[in-house]
């Protein structure tokens, strides 16, 4: 089984709807991102969590929001669609020993397109 | 700022050559850099490297970080036509609080 999964995999949805990414880990991490990928960009961060009580903007918040519902659980929203959120999402995540200088586990990725 | 710069944008070589990633980084307070290699989907881990590890080999990968220059070469050699991928450098850092910063990543296409 996948360490860290997302769901849903594909979505096409209307300017202005609501969407929710989620992102499930049994990695027993304590640490969560969520990431943007578009081309000729790489790897944009959104939000982080380093534990269900702290969560972080990114450098590209706006337009975005996350509930951390458990040590394992980090989801993301958008309360209303945009066409320019259409990308790659990835939820990822990381242990805090050795003072947090850890590699990034990641999910397969939701492919998100905003009609 | 921080930032993070990958170069080239883009390579293609032929099976069995050598090539050289490069990543150069500004960032306050930095911790590590990581290298991963992206295929069709999920980046997956390569290397990290910090001050107390700045070299680190794989088979055929390798990585150095110099810290002097602020940056980091990931070497391939003997390419194969599996090495194909998107590379990504991501420098760790404590700017606020701790999170990571990934550069655009270099696209390798290694021919048969």
């Amino acid at each position: 089984d996948a360490d860290v999964t997302q769901t849903p995999r594909n979505r096409i949805t209307k300017t202005g709807k609501r969407i929710m990414l989620e992102c499930s880990q049994t990695k027993g991490h304590d640490r969560m991102y969520w990431y943007r990928q578009d081309p000729g960009l790489g790897l944009r961060l959104i939000y982080y969590s380093f534990d269900v009580k702290d969560i972080n903007k990114g450098e590209i918040s706006d337009g975005y929001s996350v509930s951390r519902q458990a040590q394992a659980k980090f989801s993301l929203s958008l309360e209303s669609a945009i066409p320019n959120q259409t990308a790659l999402y990835f939820c990822a995540t990381s242990d805090r020993t050795s003072g947090g200088h850890n590699e990034q586990f990641f999910g397969p990725g939701t492919r998100l397109t905003v009609l | 700022e921080d930032k993070v710069v990958q170069s080239p944008l883009s390579l293609v070589v032929h099976e069995g050559d050598t090539v050289t990633l490069n990543c150069s980084y500004e960032v306050t307070n930095f911790r590590s850099l990581l290298w991963y290699k992206q295929e069709k989907k999920a980046p997956t881990f390569l290397f990290m490297l910090t001050s107390s590890g700045i070299e680190k080999k794989s088979g055929r990968l390798s990585s150095i970080l110099d810290k002097k220059e602020l940056s980091s070469i990931l070497n391939i050699t003997a390419t194969q036509t599996g090495d194909s991928a998107i590379y990504l450098c991501a420098v760790g850092t404590t700017s606020g609080t701790y999170k990571y910063i990934f550069g655009t990543g270099t696209r390798l296409k290694v021919l048969a």
